[in-house]
């Protein structure tokens, strides 16, 4: 089955850019049709869906981020992306890249990559 | 925007013990709902989904129930496994997550 694994660097300055990788391993990012996800974590608290795109580059993003977001895909390498930017400390976090149990927006993640924990700070 | 509400938020059980957690929608989201469990370092965990239906390889000691709005997630006997932190979501209206319930040994 797929696995994914979030890449991209561990401490952002404020007011900069976070930019994270997912690779999808033992599987095509184009087949499914799926809505492939970032989901993020601030410390000790919830978890709260941050926007999906698909192999399309079709892109939804949530209301409470949209004007910071920008997702992108690359068929080629397997690969889609989050940029984030105007950071602050409240954008701390583990970052996760997931997808839905089918090519739905109506479907719980049951494939979740391991997570990257991102620092802002200067 | 649909907010979860899981209650309660924390709780202290014994190995043995059936323990119930509760989620919430601010509005109806049908049977569109998840559970999972989470365990320090680890990303989340599917259980179960469309409300009842067990997640391949959950244990049957985990079920749930409900619709519309009140939903509730049943373990029948907690083993040594089960301590950990469990999220409802919704996804009837995209994705939105309880606050979390952290089931920790008494």
């Amino acid at each position: 089955q797929i696995q994914l694994q979030e890449s991209g660097p561990g401490l952002v300055r404020p007011s900069q850019t976070l930019s994270l990788t997912c690779t999808v391993s033992d599987g095509s990012i184009s087949s499914g049709g799926y809505y492939w996800s970032w989901i993020r974590q601030h410390p000790e608290k919830g978890l709260e869906w941050i926007g999906y795109i698909s192999y399309l580059g079709n892109t939804y993003y949530n209301p409470s981020l949209k004007t910071r977001i920008n997702m992108s895909v690359d068929t080629s390498k397997n690969q889609f992306s989050l940029n984030l930017n105007s950071v602050t400390a409240a954008d701390t976090a583990v970052y996760y890249c997931a997808r839905p149990m089918a090519a739905s927006t109506k479907d719980a993640f049951d494939m979740w990559g391991q997570g990257t924990m991102v620092t802002v700070s200067s | 925007d649909v907010q979860m509400t899981q209650s309660p938020s924390a709780l202290s059980a014994s190995l043995g013990d059936r323990v119930t957690i509760t989620c919430r929608a601010s509005q109806s989201v049908g049977r569109w709902l998840a559970w999972y469990q989470q365990k320090p370092g680890t990303a989340p965990k599917l259980l179960i989904y469309e409300a009842s239906s067990l997640e391949t390889g959950v244990p049957s000691r985990f079920s749930g129930s409900g619709s519309g709005t009140e939903f509730t997630l049943t373990i029948s006997s907690l083993q040594p496994d089960d301590f950990a932190t469990y999220y409802c979501q919704q996804y009837d209206s995209y994705w939105t997550f309880g606050q979390g319930t952290k089931v920790e040994i008494k």
